[in-house]
């Protein structure tokens, strides 16, 4: 089952403005990451924030985490059509016998339109 | 190229076959994992080996999978009696112990039951 659920489902912006996905998640974590994945494709990490960070920025994506909500959200400023992918949030769940699996939720596919 | 790479990238099959993916992790990592990835939802974890050991098996591993990881390098991913319900993209992902649990994902193989 999935841990983690983002919002939105889907989401459509002209190029140039802000997408913002939210993601919320039901167990303790250690950490959380966001994925990209193009479509038909594999996943590309895109950032990983801890538990005990606030927020983090690479670029143009901004990751927000509130433990207390459990809750994070993604943030891409000045979008491009290249951005235009499906968005995971994944949550590792780490023990001897799974390594670090990762729980991802749904996903949010974004859209840049030209 | 030094990511991680899966072959084939596509397979057609008729229900009831066997089919078998391969994937090759980064050739330093030693934790391997494979997910199922059905449209329109985030990857689902199947398995995870460390080294040349399969530690955790998910319950969405039915007895038809059967997946190895002989020497701890690249693994096959095994199913047996094929059926429709089987179609999905099946990632491979693999990481280093230790790290920081960030997995790099292959392209993945798209397997479609007729």
């Amino acid at each position: 089952s999935q841990q983690g659920e983002e919002d939105p489902q889907a989401l459509s912006i002209q190029e140039g403005e802000n997408a913002t996905m939210n993601c919320s998640y039901k167990t303790s974590i250690n950490n959380l990451q966001w994925y990209r994945q193009n479509s038909g494709r594999g996943l590309v990490h895109l950032i990983l924030i801890r538990s005990n960070e606030r927020e983090k920025h690479s670029g143009r994506l901004r990751v927000t985490l509130d433990t207390s909500k459990k809750s994070s959200s993604l943030l891409i400023t000045a979008s491009r059509a290249a951005d235009t992918a499906s968005y995971f949030c994944a949550t590792p769940t780490t023990k001897e016998t799974s390594g670090s699996r990762l729980t991802f939720g749904e996903g949010t596919q974004l859209t840049v339109n030209p | 190229d030094t990511g991680v790479s899966q072959d084939p990238r596509h397979k057609i099959t008729k229900r009831g076959q066997n089919v078998t993916f391969r994937c090759d992790p980064i050739s330093e990592h030693n934790r391997l994992y494979w997910y199922r990835q059905t449209l329109g939802q985030g990857p689902e974890f199947l398995t995870y080996f460390q080294n040349e050991a399969q530690l955790e098996k998910s319950r969405l591993l039915s007895d038809r999978f059967s997946a190895e990881r002989p020497k701890g390098s690249f693994s096959t991913l095994e199913i047996q009696r094929t059926e429709q319900g089987d179609s999905a993209m099946y990632l491979c992902a693999s990481s280093l112990k230790g790290g920081n649990n960030e997995q790099f994902f292959g392209p993945g193989t798209r397997l479609t039951v007729l």
